[in-house]
């Protein structure tokens, strides 16, 4: 069965600080791998995704992430932390168009 | 190109009371799961449907949930004789090709 683990419920950086959230999954096929942000009170955003092709992955508003098969990870990072990105984001694998399998979701915190 | 309409945005319901939740998906859009997110829980999967077709509906309760997607209409997640432990955010997220998910802003039910 297909599991994700997502390392820290709280993470907190200053502004312009390096944006570290950790994610390891468990598949036992070749999965595909998201990151979704959650903004207080509103639904998902999609940040960025991995299927096939290339391992790093660029999103939306400078986060990217690396797939890592040999250390089945799938960590997000933005260099330079904003204020905005305080929000709570949740790290997701699926099998292929089958339901989403989230992790517990960490909340990041940016302090000026 | 309206995103994923649900509504209502907040249903408060009495114990033993029905909730309807309705979802509309993308358009083109012919794929559609539910979520519940319940605090300390994360976001567990529910549902998936295609139209007039129930797919996997493996993270359902087995009694009082039902979901639809008819061939004409919003899909709806329906739970009979509602009860405090039902009090959570439902996400409706729909797709095009069966992998990229996109969220609604959610429905926030809460059984007094």
């Amino acid at each position: 069965a297909q599991s994700v683990t997502q390392l820290g419920s709280h993470v907190s950086v200053s502004e312009g600080a390096l944006v570290l959230l950790r994610c390891n999954y468990s598949s036992s096929v070749p999965p595909y791998l998201f990151w979704y942000v959650q903004y207080p009170n509103q639904g998902l955003q999609l940040l960025l995704k991995y299927t096939t092709g290339a391992t790093l992955v660029k999103g939306i508003n400078g986060f990217e992430a690396e797939f890592k098969k040999s250390e089945t990870s799938f960590h997000l990072t933005k260099p330079s932390a904003h204020m905005s990105d305080a929000a709570e984001y949740f790290c997701a694998v699926s099998d292929r168009g089958t339901a989403l399998i989230f992790g517990k979701g960490t909340t990041l915190s940016v302090s000026s | 190109n309206a995103g994923v309409m649900q509504n209502p945005r907040h249903l408060v319901r009495r114990r033993g009371q029905e909730a309807r939740l309705r979802c509309s998906p993308m358009k083109g859009h012919s794929h559609v799961y539910w979520y519940r997110q319940l605090p300390e829980e994360g976001l567990k999967f529910m549902v998936y449907l295609q139209k007039e077709n129930i797919i996997d509906e493996s993270g359902m309760p087995k009694e009082r949930f039902s979901a639809e997607f008819p061939k004409e209409g919003p899909s709806i997640l329906r739970i009979q004789q509602v009860v405090r432990g039902d009090s959570a955010a439902y996400f409706c997220a729909s797709s095009r090709d069966n992998y990229e998910q996109y969220f609604g802003p959610g429905t926030r039910l809460t059984v007094t």
